[in-house]
């Protein structure tokens, strides 16, 4: 297994460009998300999904929009990018366990895409 | 709102000497608690959790965290840390929402001298 994918590695972009991230996972999981992680802020939530075809915001959705229209897939995209939104970027997955109460176990984490926006 | 505080940004250790990063949340219902390791140019892996029952959790790595309900802790402690263990170490939260969603602390860096 490859586990959580995330393409590109690299990216930079100039202000008021476009991308798109691609998060990809093969483990099956109902749940991805999105992250940014810059110098002394930690991880902060862009948005994320709980199944297929499903989205919602997360801690810092401004500036980004995502979808997830393949179970396996979930893409993160910049319409215009400005400086701000340097950073690294990662992508996780989860997946929950039924017993006596839901558990939602750990996520799984991509290597990141480092993004400079010039 | 849950929120995730370490309270060590960056900690410089020698070898061989003992460990112990805090982490505090504020949440009031049931939570899991997980702690992640992110070592130089890597991406985060998981060092240990908590869901329930006994509050001593031992990781990977002979790391161990214990969770203190009563002031809202869940501390990482490593009796002899190794150079090997410089990295930067996340504290995260998921409360009982449907999502799954981690609140993450800000992070403490470790460097280990030789």
């Amino acid at each position: 297994n490859a586990g959580v994918t995330q393409t590109p590695k690299f990216r930079v972009l100039k202000t008021g460009q476009s991308m798109t991230l691609l998060c990809a996972q093969d483990m099956n999981h109902e749940y991805m998300y999105w992250y940014r992680q810059d110098p002394g802020m930690g991880l902060r939530l862009i948005h994320y999904s709980v199944g297929e075809g499903t989205t919602a915001k997360g801690e810092v959705p401004d500036g980004y929009n995502v979808s997830r229209l393949k179970k396996q897939n979930f893409l993160l995209g910049l319409e215009s990018a400005a400086p701000s939104q340097t950073s690294v970027y990662f992508c996780a997955s989860s997946y929950s366990t039924s017993g006596r109460a839901l558990y939602y176990n750990e996520q799984f984490f991509g290597p990141g895409t480092r993004l400079t926006v010039l | 709102a849950q929120s995730v505080s370490q309270h060590n940004h960056h900690v410089i250790l020698s070898e061989a000497a003992s460990l112990e990063l805090g982490c505090n949340y504020s949440y009031g219902g049931t939570v899991n608690l997980f702690w992640y390791v992110q070592y130089p140019g890597q991406h985060l892996q998981l060092l240990l959790k908590y869901f329930s029952g006994d509050p001593l959790v031992k990781g990977i790595k002979g790391f161990e965290a214990e969770f203190i309900k009563s002031k809202f802790s869940f501390n990482l402690r490593k009796p002899s840390v190794q150079w090997s263990d410089t990295a930067e170490y996340f504290c995260a939260v998921s409360g009982s929402s449907n999502t799954g969603k981690l609140i993450f602390g800000q992070g403490t860096t470790l460097q280990v001298k030789p």
